[in-house]
């Protein structure tokens, strides 16, 4: 059975510190691992990693893949409160695109 | 412009009842995904269509239905709602059935009593 599993699964810190997150998966045919943000609503894509090793970044946040030790890490530098939200993390697997999502992280920054 | 749509936002009924949720998107994408998220905040695919074409059918109760009427569409309709239906399901498109990157609609909080 396929698992994708995040850690951890909350984290509360203060504006300025650095968090990461993390996301380990045991799937079958591997195809690419994404990175999104729930705040109230909509996940909103964040990123897409299909090669280890190679660094994704956007601003502040960035993301990088390991497919030898099957985990990914999503780092968020000079946090604010508005990057409060749920982070997941999905597994796209197979060839019609399914998706294996983690069950989230929460994380909350605190003013 | 809203990209994915989904209506309602939200809906309450009775155990029993058959409800539809619909969405579109405009974004001229080929393929369409209904999630249920449940209370713990764990988003599950469901249904995939591509061109209105099912392609992913993962393990949910026959009451659960989608229909697409063109790849613009993919609507879902429930028979006999259960308790445990009550969650928020998100309709997401992407370009390709290739194409990992989704775009997710707004959610329809369901919620059944």
């Amino acid at each position: 059975e396929d698992k994708v599993v995040q850690s951890p699964l909350s984290l509360v810190v203060h504006e300025g510190d650095t968090v990461t997150l993390n996301c380990s998966y045991e799937v079958t045919n591997f195809r690419s691992l994404l990175w999104y943000k729930q705040e109230k609503k909509a996940p909103t894509f964040l990123f897409m990693l299909t090669s280890s090793g190679i660094e994704k970044k956007s601003g502040r946040l960035s993301s990088i893949l390991d497919k030898k030790e099957l985990f990914s890490i999503l780092n968020i530098t000079a946090t604010q409160t508005g990057d409060s939200a749920v982070y997941l993390c999905a597994v796209a697997v197979g060839d019609n695109n399914d998706m294996r999502f983690g069950a989230g992280t929460r994380l909350t920054v605190k003013p | 412009d809203t990209a994915v749509s989904q209506t309602p936002k939200y809906l309450v009924t009775q155990m029993g009842n058959d409800k539809s949720i619909k969405c579109e998107q405009n974004l001229g994408h080929d393929t369409m995904y209904w999630y249920k998220q449940d209370s713990k905040k764990f988003l599950k695919i469901m249904f995939s269509y591509n061109n209105k074409e099912l392609i992913i059918n993962e393990t949910v109760p026959n009451r659960f239905s989608p229909k697409s009427p063109d790849k613009a569409h993919l609507n879902l309709h429930i028979n006999s709602l259960e308790l445990g239906d009550s969650a928020v399901y998100f309709c997401a498109s992407s370009r390709s059935f290739s194409q990992e990157t989704q775009y997710f609609g707004p959610g329809t909080r369901l919620l059944v009593l």
